[in-house]
């Protein structure tokens, strides 16, 4: 039973080239969530994600930034005209809805991926 | 979702029990506890959450005071692989993003 799967592990691009990271959610998952951890600093939040609808994207950057679910196969984070300060880690993360009392999720787990490393050179 | 507040850092000798503290005196009654780990190079990890009863699994304890505005996480044995940054979160009713902190940097002397 796979867990969360991204690949590449490593991506090295030049400044202005596009970047594309790939996450396949566990098995039975359908939500999938975005976040970036910058060199030395915290995990922040980008986007979370449905298939074929994006949920929130509250903390994604304004431009060159985009993200995708689609009906069948990985979710897509794709990032354009790439820059230095884009170096980062990339995790993404599912999870499936609880099925709680009242119906309210917020028991429910993320399992995260070993995440993508991009190197802007 | 609610804010929570933990030390920065803490110390822990091998074979012994760590308790990871983490106050979240804003919590509301639908939010759930969660406690997520990070070791070095790797992706966040689920450790434990709770809403209201102490919860026990094979990682850790949770131990929720009885007005909710405080956790503690307990790590029965520390081992050197418990060293990460681990992160007290609470997860409200809508429940979809987690909101991480700064976390408590968790050191383990052998």
């Amino acid at each position: 039973n796979a867990g969360v799967m991204q690949n590449p592990r490593h991506l090295v691009r030049r400044r202005g080239q596009e970047a594309r990271l790939r996450c396949s959610p566990m098995k039975g998952h359908s939500h999938v969530y975005w976040y970036r951890q910058l060199p030395e600093e915290g995990l922040k939040f980008m986007v979370y994600l449905q298939k074929e609808n994006i949920i929130d994207e509250s903390g994604m950057p304004k431009e060159r930034f985009s993200a995708e679910f689609p009906k069948e196969g990985p979710s897509i984070l794709r990032i354009q005209q790439v820059v230095r300060g884009d170096s980062a880690a990339y995790f993404c993360a599912s999870s499936q809805v609880a099925k709680m009392r009242g119906g309210f999720p917020g028991a429910n787990v993320l399992t995260f991926g070993a995440g993508s490393r991009l190197t802007v050179l | 979702d609610a804010k929570t507040t933990q030390p920065n850092s803490m110390e822990s000798n091998e074979e012994e029990p760590v308790h990871l503290p983490c106050n979240h005196s804003t919590i509301s009654g639908t939010d759930y506890i969660h406690w997520y780990r990070q070791l070095p190079s790797q992706g966040p990890e689920y450790v434990i959450h709770g809403l209201t009863s102490n919860v026990n699994n094979r990682m850790a304890s949770l131990a929720i005071a009885e007005d909710r505005k405080s956790s503690t996480l307990i790590l029965h044995r520390a081992t050197l692989r418990d060293a990460a940054v681990y992160y007290c979160i609470l997860r409200g009713e809508y429940g979809n993003k987690l909101v991480f902190g700064a976390g408590t940097i968790l050191r383990v002397k052998s």
